[in-house]
């Protein structure tokens, strides 16, 4: 069975940084191109980025709303997706969803965890 | 960027149809998937690359894509249809994937 949990989300002021987690099981994590979507409260679904595997060159690629402020990484090793959040600001408020599927659309999709950016 | 038009709400007497759809030029070159998403959940892919299902998604779920125009069609509409339904393309030309607005189905 697909797994995927997200991991530390919370309260953060603008400016800060903070790490999200997602812990994948069921499938070939090593193969997986996994991606990051997010949703602000009350509001649509927005695609972050994403990440290839690394026999596929391990590059990312990321919205424009947040390139240069996020990064997207992976540990094969540990199974688990990263996006490190920098410089962050209020309207990065969102429950954050680890997705997995083909390279066009997304089969499975972790929980969520919220991050919410505010003073 | 690509950009993807649902209308924000669509309306709906239990046991009709309900078509949503998805406006994008020339979206009828592109594949469209769309996601399920209930309040409080995850959202669920309930049609891939225009018109395919994945397991456990019942036929009376449907999709068609032409021209500038995707259409998701819920047919003999259940309450439990009522959700939130977001259209998706991948854009070949920048590698990065667009959602729609997202429509709310509500069931009368």
């Amino acid at each position: 069975e697909v797994q995927l949990v997200e991991s530390g989300g919370g309260l953060v002021k603008p400016g800060g940084s903070l790490r999200l987690s997602c812990a994948a099981s069921g499938f070939t994590f090593s193969n997986a191109w996994m991606s990051w979507v997010r949703q602000a409260p009350g509001k649509g679904l927005e695609w972050v980025g994403r990440i290839k595997s690394k026999t596929d060159g391990g590059t990312t690629d990321y919205a424009a709303p947040v390139k240069g402020r996020f990064t997207i990484s992976r540990d094969d090793s540990k199974n688990t997706l990263y996006l490190q959040m920098n410089s962050l600001k209020t309207e990065d408020t969102a429950v954050y969803y680890c997705l997995w599927g083909h390279v066009e659309y997304f089969d499975f999709w972790g929980q969520g965890t919220l991050v919410t950016v505010s003073s | 960027s690509y950009v993807l038009t649902q209308p924000p709400s669509v309306s709906v007497a239990p046991g009709q149809t309900a078509r949503i759809t998805c406006g994008g030029n020339n979206i009828g070159s592109k594949s469209v998937h769309w996601y399920q998403q209930k309040p409080g959940q995850a959202p669920v892919l309930v049609v891939y690359d225009d018109s395919d299902r994945p397991s456990g998604i019942p036929d009376r779920f449907s999709g068609s894509n032409s021209g500038n125009t995707a259409t998701l069609t819920i047919s003999r509409v259940e309450g439990g249809d009522e959700a939130d339904y977001y259209c998706q393309v991948w854009d070949s030309s920048s590698d990065h994937v667009t959602f729609g607005g997202g429509t709310k189905l509500t069931v009368l």
